[in-house]
């Protein structure tokens, strides 16, 4: 097991840009899920995937953002154009497919927009 | 609907005395609830899980919390805090499939 990574760990980019981060989760686990985290709150829930299949997406998730999970594996969380609200720390967990709900996070990815 | 209510965002104890972190809940179903520990610079961490199975749940690093439906609570405790507690505690509520729902977290302060 080791554990789920998220890459880069820091980016800081321009308004108006775009940004990719990617998450490889646990090898076994056929579900994953993005949070967005700002300061001084708890992670809220942007997307989730079970295998390659995006089953759900949050209010929160603009036209701007998508994310992607190629053949069931790691994914990808792409925003385009960005914006200085999107400043936040993009965490990733993954899970098995049982239904207690435990899931396992990684490092997250700090994103800067100046 | 499900939320998640952490009652202080700031809990300040001297280490060795009691640990209290207050979490209510509101679900429609019966719910899975966890508490998650996030040190600085460092991943969430699994601290325990409450799935049903007994009202008193034991975790790592010497926490419990203890399910209470009558009073939609979830509370954290420890009998005895040391410095390396020091970190920011998130109370979640899980209600199947995908939905997962944190509160806003409860800072711990640990003072020598």
């Amino acid at each position: 097991d080791t554990g789920v990574s998220q890459d880069p760990r820091h980016k800081i980019t321009k308004r108006g840009q775009n940004v990719t981060f990617r998450c490889d989760p646990i090898s076994e686990h056929n579900r994953l899920y993005w949070y967005r985290q700002t300061l001084g709150q708890g992670p809220e829930f942007l997307t989730y995937f079970q295998n390659e299949a995006q089953l759900e997406k949050s209010r929160l998730l603009s036209d701007r953002f998508s994310a992607e999970r190629p053949k069931g594996s790691f994914s990808t969380l792409e925003i385009q154009r960005t914006e200085q609200g999107d400043s936040a720390m993009y965490l990733c967990a993954s899970s098995l497919g049982t239904t207690d709900g435990k899931q396992y996070f990684g490092p997250g990815t700090r994103l800067t927009v100046t | 609907a499900q939320s998640v209510t952490q009652l202080d965002s700031h809990v300040s104890v001297s280490e060795g005395t009691p640990v209290l972190l207050r979490c209510n809940y509101s679900s429609s179903y019966s719910p899975s609830l966890f508490w998650y520990v996030q040190h600085p610079n460092k991943g969430l961490q699994l601290l325990l899980k409450y799935t049903s199975a007994a009202t008193l749940v034991k975790g790592i690093n010497g926490f419990e919390a203890e399910f209470k439906k009558s009073e939609t609570s979830f509370h954290l405790t420890k009998p005895s805090a040391h410095m390396s507690d020091a970190a920011e505690y998130f109370c979640v509520v899980h209600t199947g499939g995908f939905k997962t729902i944190f509160g806003a977290g409860t800072r711990l302060f640990v003072k020598a």
